[in-house]
């Protein structure tokens, strides 16, 4: 059964920071895994896709990696904003359905 | 283009009645699933529809159901609710299973007194 973990939990910053938010998962039989931002209260937004076959992926100041041999995709974050806080997920497509981490939440300090 | 649309966005309901949500999806998507937040659980899997037809289904008691109308919109049921199914509950479309970009709705939120 796949199992998807987010490190850290929680995380503030002061603005300008550059961050890294980590994902692993258990099962590397993978379509594709999908970084989401979810605000509080909201749905989830998309930020970006990653196919199994690649290796990044690039939106403005966002960038996500993916080795799937390791289990492994970090989420980069460059020069943070008051407005890039919220929580962060994580989830791996397989077998017609996601499945998600619990999620970092993040504090952007102004 | 329109998003992925759920109605209502809100709904409160008396234990043993029964609700059923609503969900629209992106226009051209025929991929359509649904899953289940609270703050114990996390995001859970509920069911996945295509062609109108349930593809996968994930851990949850029969109580809930759901189906997919020919234009790809989608309903699902819960009956006789449970003070435990309180949660937020949310649908995602993609325009065809597994491989390519999933969308989600703002949520319906369901508290059951």
């Amino acid at each position: 059964k796949q199992e998807v973990t987010q490190i850290p939990a929680a995380l503030s910053v002061p603005e300008g920071e550059n961050l890294v938010l980590n994902c692993s998962f258990t099962d590397s039989a993978i379509y594709n895994l999908q970084w989401f931002r979810q605000d509080p209260g909201k749905g989830l937004t998309s930020l970006l896709l990653i196919q199994s076959s690649q290796r990044e992926q690039t939106s403005g100041r966002l960038n996500a990696s993916l080795d799937k041999s390791s289990g492994r995709s970090t989420l980069y974050i460059a020069a943070s904003q008051p407005g890039d806080s919220a929580t962060y997920l994580c989830a791996v497509q397989e077998q017609r359905q996601l499945t998600f981490g619990s999620g970092t939440q993040l504090t952007v300090l102004p | 283009k329109a998003g992925v649309t759920q109605t209502p966005r809100y709904l409160i309901k008396t234990r043993g009645q029964q609700v059923t949500l609503s969900c629209s999806p992106i226009s051209g998507h025929r991929s359509v699933s649904w899953y289940q937040q609270t703050p114990g659980q996390g995001l859970q899997f509920l069911f996945e529809y295509f062609s109108e037809t349930q593809r996968n289904k994930g851990n949850f008691p029969g109580r809930f159901s759901g189906r997919q109308f020919s234009n790809s919109r989608s309903e699902m049921n819960v009956s006789t609710l449970e003070l435990g199914d309180s949660a937020l509950y949310l649908c995602a479309s993609s325009l065809v299973p597994d491989t390519t970009e999933a969308f989600f709705g703002q949520g319906t939120r369901l508290t059951v007194v």
